[in-house]
């Protein structure tokens, strides 16, 4: 019975490339939010994805960043052109479809420790 | 002000001792609360949500006042192992089904033997 699942666990980039970041949901889940803890802070939201969609980006940066959910395969979360700020943990959250308004508790991968040289 | 406030500490408390946390929260019409609990370099994990009327869980209590939009943990007989830091969760979703979490930065507990 596997939790979410998140790979790489770390990931080392120079200033201009590309990072992707994979994320698993628990089996069933159709529901992954993926947020950012920077150094000595909170968790800030980024987006929340159903299969094929993309339901709320409030929380992503308007540049660089992209994420995507599709029918088949993990989601992923895409930094274009990383720069040293962009260094963070990176969770990955999912949850099973809502029903009738109740809460669904949100699941958390172990994340990926993102690193900028 | 920020979305949610918790105070940073570090709380260093010796085993046996109660602790209480407190939390704010900004956006009246937040529906949801929650306590998580990190452990270092770790993901979040899910340690009780919050209840209007008060709800409790082993040595953990939780308590909501809607009016203040104050939320509080209480954790008594605490054990070397509750040692984390401890996040007040608030979800400021308008629309039931997007259970977009507002984190505080976390109050850091050490429980000293």
């Amino acid at each position: 019975n596997a939790g979410v699942m998140q790979n790489p666990r770390h990931l080392v980039r120079r200033r201009g490339q590309e990072a992707r970041l994979r994320c698993s949901p628990v089996k069933g889940h159709s529901h992954v939010y993926w947020y950012r803890q920077l150094p000595e802070e909170g968790l800030k939201f980024m987006v929340y994805l159903q299969k094929e969609n993309i339901i709320d980006e409030s929380g992503m940066p308007k540049e660089r960043f992209s994420a995507e959910f599709p029918k088949e395969g993990p989601s992923i979360l895409r930094i274009q052109q990383v720069v040293r700020g962009d260094s963070a943990a990176y969770f990955c959250a999912s949850s099973p479809r809502p029903s009738g308004g109740e809460y669904n508790e949100q699941f958390f991968g172990p994340g990926t420790r993102l690193t900028v040289l | 002000r920020k979305e949610v406030e918790q105070d940073p500490g570090p709380f260093n408390v010796p085993e046996g001792a109660t602790v209480a946390f407190n939390c704010t929260y900004s956006n009246s019409a937040s529906q949801s609360f929650f306590w998580y609990r990190q452990d270092c370099r770790k993901e979040p994990k899910l340690l009780m949500s919050v209840y209007s009327s008060g709800n409790e869980d082993g040595r953990f209590t939780a308590q909501l006042n809607r009016a203040s939009q104050y939320i509080s943990l209480l954790i008594r007989d605490s054990k070397l192992s509750d040692s984390a830091t401890y996040l007040c969760v608030v979800n400021i979703s308008p629309n039931f089904g997007n259970e977009k979490l507002t984190f505080g930065t976390g109050t850091r507990l050490t429980i000293i033997p």
